[in-house]
Formats: structure tokens, C-alpha cells, sequence
């Protein structure tokens, strides 16, 4: 089946730095990819759609100067978290949608901490 | 907006047994599908399930069910036989045809496999 990675998979940074999460799909190409954002036991809360070579689409309440995603090619997106601070840590997974079909695929997730 | 509620936090069953996981959902759209996904503690997504809305015939994946009753929106997750392996957290998703593929995702379900 289709496979999506996250790189890196766990990420330790110093409050005030920014740090990138990329999301890759490797046998497909996605021409949607998702951002979500997951705390501690709780469902995943969507971030933002990015749509491969246009801006991507904030949800309500989403910073979109803080978060800034990239869809650059029809393979990675990337999410920068900028500035971080503890309140960012969390669990950040991505999806990306397979072009020739409605099928989404998870990557296996990022645990961003904050120190 | 569409919304979708898991009414049970957490539930736990024998192994063996036969549990029935319970969702519901709340859409003015006619086309969607329905999805349950699985996080086990490794968090990565995994799709249990899916169900397209204009098919009357509830989907069956081994030893996972759907009993989807679009009348009164609801869509529950059967798992017979249950398996220790089964220990995880289960998320139903709705998606509109017209929305972007973006699913949304219920509350989530901590289903606890006991020996």
C-alpha cells in the first residue's frame, strides 16, 4: 500500500527556534496533503489543507505566520513550527492524498517538544 | 459544518469476545463516505474501515463490521473475536465528496482488550 513518512520522527528544541517537520508521500504523488495537530488522548484537530504549488489553507484559530507549510512538489510538504514555544509541543501528523484517487494516507507522526 | 460524536471514551472487552463501538454524525451532504481509523501506542493511523454513503450494504473487513444507518446517522464498529492486538484507540472520520477530502474526526473511543 501507500506510504507516507514524517521526518524527524521526535524533535527536541529550545523555545524561540523554529523547526521543520517534512512529510513525504513515496509511491504516489499527492496532490493534497493535510496538517494535523494532536494532544495527549485527544483526537486529531486539523491544522491545514495544502494544495501542491498554491498557499495552503489555515483552519480557524491556526496561526498561519507561526505554522507555515509548503507544498512544493507533488511528493513533500514541509510544516514549519516558527519561534516555538512549550505551548507548540505536541503530536503533528500529516496526510496526503493519493491525485488519482479520494484515498488518504497517514505518515506516522512527529512529537515536537519545546523545552 | 459536519460534526461527529464518539459517546464512549473508553471500553474494554475479553478477549474473544464481540464489542460494538458507537458513533454519530451530523451532515446537511447526501455523498460522504465514513471511516473508522485505529491509533494503536505507536500513533500511527490506521484505516480499519470505510463505508461510502450510497451504498445500503454495510462494509465488512475480516473480522470488523459496520452497522451504518444513514437515516438516523449513524455509523457503529463491530470488532468480533476481539484480539489483544486490538488494544488501541479507534477514531471515526466523516468526508464529504465537496469539501476537499478533508475528513473530520470524532473524539476518539480507548477500546482495552483484556486477556
Amino acid at each position: 500500500g501507500a506510504v507516507v513518512s514524517q521526518h524527524p520522527s521526535w524533535v527536541i528544541c529550545k523555545s524561540g527556534t523554529s523547526v521543520k517537520i517534512e512529510c513525504r508521500s513515496l509511491d504516489f504523488q499527492a496532490t493534497t496533503m493535510f496538517w494535523y495537530r494532536q494532544f495527549p488522548k485527544q483526537s486529531l484537530m486539523l491544522m491545514a489543507t495544502s494544495n501542491e504549488g498554491s498557499k495552503a489553507t489555515y483552519e480557524q484559530g491556526v496561526e498561519k505566520d507561526k505554522f507555515l507549510i509548503n507544498h512544493a512538489s507533488l511528493t513533500l510538504s514541509t510544516l514549519t513550527v516558527t519561534s516555538a514555544h512549550p505551548e507548540d509541543s505536541s503530536f503533528y501528523i500529516c496526510s496526503a492524498r493519493d491525485g488519482s484517487t479520494y484515498e488518504q494516507y497517514f505518515g506516522p507522526g512527529t512529537r515536537l517538544t519545546v523545552t | 459544518a459536519q460534526t461527529v460524536t464518539q459517546s464512549q471514551p473508553e471500553m474494554s472487552v475479553q478477549e474473544a469476545e464481540t464489542v460494538t463501538l458507537s458513533c454519530t454524525y451530523d451532515t446537511s451532504e447526501n455523498n460522504y463516505y465514513l471511516f473508522w481509523y485505529k491509533q494503536p501506542p505507536s500513533r500511527q493511523m490506521i484505516l480499519v474501515i470505510r463505508q461510502e454513503a450510497y451504498k445500503q450494504q454495510n462494509a465488512t473487513e475480516n473480522r470488523f463490521s459496520v452497522n451504518f444507518q444513514k437515516a438516523a446517522k449513524s455509523f457503529s464498529l463491530k470488532i468480533s473475536d476481539s484480539q489483544l492486538g486490538d488494544t488501541a484507540m479507534y477514531f471515526c472520520a466523516f468526508m464529504s465528496y465537496n469539501a476537499g477530502n478533508m475528513l473530520t474526526f470524532g473524539g476518539g473511543t480507548r477500546l482495552m482488550v483484556k486477556p
